[in-house]
């Protein structure tokens, strides 16, 4: 099983939607986690960090399921401007980052 | 401009010569991420520092793939006889423990012809 495990979709949305995306990892140990977006050939920046069960930023929801080892990305009111690929990050201590493979998001008017 | 900065932006080589990026990481962030992403897939991972010393390699980076960071500071990534499988872009990040929040740079696009 890979470290990191995204759906690559493409998730095709119309605006105004809701949209979430699951990243299952395998390492039980991870503590913190990280979701980054990254637009078309330019550099992934960050998005939101999850230390406990979630966070909430704006339309941006991140939560995390430990028993199932995955954690999930909401956004709501889907805009134009959301459409990126969003890549889930689980550091393990003493390790390198691991990204996963990135899920492509396409919101259309 | 205290970001991540990576040097050059874009570089293109004939196959089979040598190549070398530079990553000017955060001034405050003790360790340095290399990784390389071609399209449609996410960052590959190549090695990473933890001041000057290197503490993990990827399996998957050959003997042809050099990094130092010789002072702690700046990082630099050689690539010698370079093949058109090399083409990608090759992405620099840093973090502070105990965060592990990482900011990349722009990368440096690798065209091998």
């Amino acid at each position: 099983r890979k470290e990191v495990e995204q759906d690559p979709g493409p998730f095709n949305v119309p605006e105004g939607a809701t949209v979430a995306f699951n990243c299952t990892y395998s390492n039980s140990a991870s503590q913190s986690f990280f979701w980054y977006r990254q637009d078309c050939r330019k550099e992934p920046k960050l998005l939101m960090s999850v230390y406990s069960s979630g966070n909430e930023d704006g339309r941006f929801t991140a939560q995390l399921n430990r028993a199932s080892q995955y954690i999930s990305l909401l956004i709501r009111d889907s805009k134009l401007s959301d459409s990126a690929t969003y890549l889930c990050v689980v550091p393990q201590v003493g390790r390198a980052l691991t990204f996963g493979s990135g899920t492509r998001l396409q919101v259309q008017p | 401009d205290t970001g991540v900065s990576q040097d050059p932006r874009h570089k293109i080589t004939k196959r089979g010569q040598n190549v070398t990026f530079r990553c000017d990481p955060i001034s405050e962030h003790n360790r340095l991420y290399w990784y390389r992403q071609t399209l449609g897939q996410g960052p590959e991972f190549l090695t990473y520092f933890q001041n000057e010393a290197q503490l993990e390699k990827s399996r998957l980076l050959s003997d042809r793939f050099s990094a130092e960071r010789p002072k702690g500071s700046f990082s630099t990534l050689e690539i010698q006889r370079t093949e058109q499988g090399d083409s990608a872009m090759y992405l620099c990040a840093s973090t502070v423990p105990p965060t592990y929040e990482a900011f990349f740079g722009q990368g440096t696009r690798l065209t091998v012809v």
